[in-house]
């Protein structure tokens, strides 16, 4: 079983309807989940954190935690074209600041 | 926010060639920083944790000789790869952590061994 899993996709949306993109994980010591969007070529960018279990909100976008099934969720609402890129989702641990990468989700959202 | 640069942000070498890449967090500092490495169509690996001061812990199958890693001071790492070969030719990324858990990127290093 990999640590982190993503539907690596690709997901293919509309403009202006809701994406959702799904992270399972093993490690029950985790205790931070991070969402980050990487540009073709570029390298990753920090768009959402959560720590505690239930939804947590940053404008467009919504991260949704549930440490009992291991799970973590990115909505993005009201998709943009600039949207479109990989979206990686990274569980931590506390203790060290170290991630486990997932392989992350190509998102598309077209005109 | 907090900035992460590294130099160069392109390497083209020749095999058998050492090459050093630098990781400077702008304007914080950062007793631990990050190494990892991306192959195309791939997600990031993480090499080794760099802590400031001390010898760097490397995750498994990544050679320490082969990469050598110095973070002399709090917002300084640098990665040299020894002895480059082809198959070494990937995106190096370096982050930073701000705090225990928000890691900032760098802009990546693409290294191209002929």
């Amino acid at each position: 079983q990999k640590e982190v899993e993503q539907n690596s996709g690709p997901l293919s949306v509309p403009e202006g309807a809701i994406a959702s993109l799904n992270c399972t994980y093993s490690d029950r010591g985790s205790q931070s989940f991070f969402w980050y969007r990487q540009y073709s070529g570029k390298s990753p960018e920090l768009i959402m954190f959560i720590y505690s279990n239930g939804d947590k909100e940053d404008g467009r976008f919504t991260a949704q935690l549930n440490k009992a099934s291991q799970y973590v969720s990115l909505l993005i609402r009201d998709s943009q074209p600039s949207d479109s890129a990989t979206y990686l989702c990274a569980p931590g641990r506390t203790s060290y600041g170290k991630l486990t990468f997932g392989q992350g989700t190509i998102l598309t959202v077209h005109p | 926010g907090a900035v992460v640069s590294q130099h160069p942000s392109r390497v083209i070498c020749k095999s058998g060639t050492s090459v050093k890449i630098e990781c400077r967090s702008l304007d914080f500092q950062a007793t631990t920083m990050f190494w990892y490495r991306q192959f195309p169509k791939q997600s990031l690996m993480l090499m080794a944790t760099s802590n400031e001061g001390s010898k760097a812990t490397y995750e498994q199958g990544v050679e320490k000789d082969k990469f050598l890693i110095n973070h002399a001071s709090l917002t300084l790492s640098t990665l040299t790869v020894t002895s480059a070969h082809p198959e070494d030719s990937s995106f190096y990324i370096c982050s930073a952590s701000l705090t225990e858990n928000e890691q900032f990127f760098g802009p990546g290093t693409r290294l191209t061994v002929l």
